[in-house]
């Protein structure tokens, strides 16, 4: 069974600084997705970034940029100049290709001023 | 365009108690989920359709049962509500071949005393 695994349960950093959130997971296939999502206290889920297998250059959007090691099942997420904005729960998932989609248990980040 | 709804927004039930979770997609998305999330614990998958018609359950369906009464509409039902089941639930849809991004409802948060 595929898992996904957030070793980092809580970080904080100071406000314009680099953070890196790791995720890995496990799985026996060739073809699948990778997202990461931000849940902020309001509860909404958010898309942060998406990353597609077959793809090896590293997703980006804006200050947010991912290190895909297929080889090595690992998909961290690096958030650049970071916003107090940014203070929220960030879930790692893993999409199967019939359509399951596994979540990581989260990793709470705290942006400090 | 409202994207992903959901109702009730809250929910307080009585051990034994019986109610429906209503989901519904203005997107026309095939796919559709739903989630419930405990603290710690990330967001797991409790049943899911890959389209009209079809059912599968995720990682935690005991409890539950679903319907997908058509395209729009996936609903959840606890039959016989136990305080194990006091959480927040996610409903959630998915589509398009080359985007495949999961956009989620605003989560129903339910107590069982």
């Amino acid at each position: 069974a595929q898992t996904v695994t957030q070793s980092q349960p809580e970080m904080s950093v100071q406000e314009a600084e680099t953070v890196t959130l790791s995720c890995t997971y496990d799985t026996s296939e060739n073809n699948y997705y990778l997202f990461w999502y931000k849940q902020p206290p309001s509860r909404q889920m958010i898309l942060v970034i998406r990353q597609e297998a077959y793809k090896q250059q590293n997703a980006t959007e804006n200050r947010f940029s991912v290190n895909f090691q297929k080889a090595a099942k690992s998909f961290s997420l690096k958030i650049s100049d970071s916003q107090l904005g940014d203070t929220a729960m960030y879930f790692c998932a893993f999409m199967r290709i019939d359509d399951k989609i596994i979540f990581g248990k989260g990793t709470r980040l705290h942006i400090l001023p | 365009n409202a994207g992903v709804t959901q109702t009730p927004k809250f929910q307080v039930l009585k051990t034994g108690q019986s109610m429906t979770l209503q989901c519904a997609q203005d997107m026309n998305h095939n796919s559709m989920y739903w989630y419930r999330q405990d603290p710690g614990m990330g967001l797991r998958l409790i049943y899911y359709s890959a389209s009209e018609g079809t059912t599968d359950k995720g990682e935690v369906p005991n409890g539950y049962n679903v319907s997908r009464l058509n395209k729009r509409e996936f609903s959840l039902r606890l039959e016989s509500a136990a305080p194990s089941q006091t959480s927040v639930y996610f409903c959630a849809s998915r589509g398009g071949q080359v985007y495949n991004e999961q956009f989620f409802g605003p989560g129903t948060r339910l107590t069982v005393l």
